[in-house]
């Protein structure tokens, strides 16, 4: 049974501020990881999806990177913006199944 | 752009009453998930459908769930004799065959009374 983990679980950044959190998954057996935008009552939306290690992938100011041989991702965000504000999940999927296990998610508000 | 629907978006239900969560997954995937969540706690993997049968499915998913393509079009979560511990957010995700992305649907939030 995989455990996925994401730290921290809240964050609170000025308009303007970058960041980044964290992902981690057991290495062995990974097949992908994907993270996740969630806002409130609204549908988890797809941001990336990854599965080489090494990767890095990139959609406007939010960058992802993934090292598969220690389990982590890092999920980064430059000049946050208040519509930035969300939970991100990331969600890791190993080679046996077919099945996400989810972390707990980074619940992040951008203040004005 | 195509999306996943599902509905109710909110059910209040009685102990021990059988309900059906329904779900549209978008048209032209073929691997269907059902999540849950309550309230506080992490998004739970509960069932993964293709071809008209479970592909996997976790400790959560026992004899009281079942789920259901009855029509080729609609997905559906049914859980038999419902149980406080049941109340959650519940999610249904679909995917095509070529990408591992999956899009999720809105939720239904179940209520147990």
């Amino acid at each position: 049974i995989l455990n996925v983990e994401q730290s921290p679980q809240s964050l609170h950044v000025q308009e303007g501020d970058s960041t980044n959190f964290t992902c981690s998954f057991p290495s062995s057996n990974f097949y992908a990881l994907h993270w996740y935008r969630w806002e409130t009552a609204k549908s988890p939306e797809a941001l990336f999806v990854m599965t080489l290690n090494g990767d890095e992938k990139k959609k406007g100011r939010i960058s992802a990177t993934l090292n598969t041989k220690e389990g982590y991702s890092y999920l980064y965000i430059k000049g946050s913006q208040p519509e930035d504000s969300a939970t991100y999940l990331c969600a890791s999927l190993d080679n046996y199944g077919q099945n996400f296990v989810f972390g707990p998610g980074t619940r992040l508000s951008v203040l004005p | 752009e195509p999306e996943v629907t599902q509905t109710p978006s909110h059910q209040v239900t009685q102990m021990g009453q059988e309900v059906i969560l329904r779900c549209v997954p978008i048209s032209n995937h073929l691997y269907f998930y059902w999540y849950r969540q309550i309230l506080g706690q992490k998004v739970e993997f509960l069932v993964s459908f293709y071809n008209n049968e479970i592909s996997e499915k976790s400790e959560i998913f026992d004899d009281q769930f079942s789920v259901e393509r009855p029509d080729g079009s609609n997905f559906t979560l049914k859980i038999r004799s419902t149980k406080l511990e049941d109340s959650a957010m519940y999610f249904c995700a679909s995917r095509p065959a070529d990408r591992h992305e999956q899009f999720f649907g809105p939720g239904t939030r179940l209520t147990v009374l």
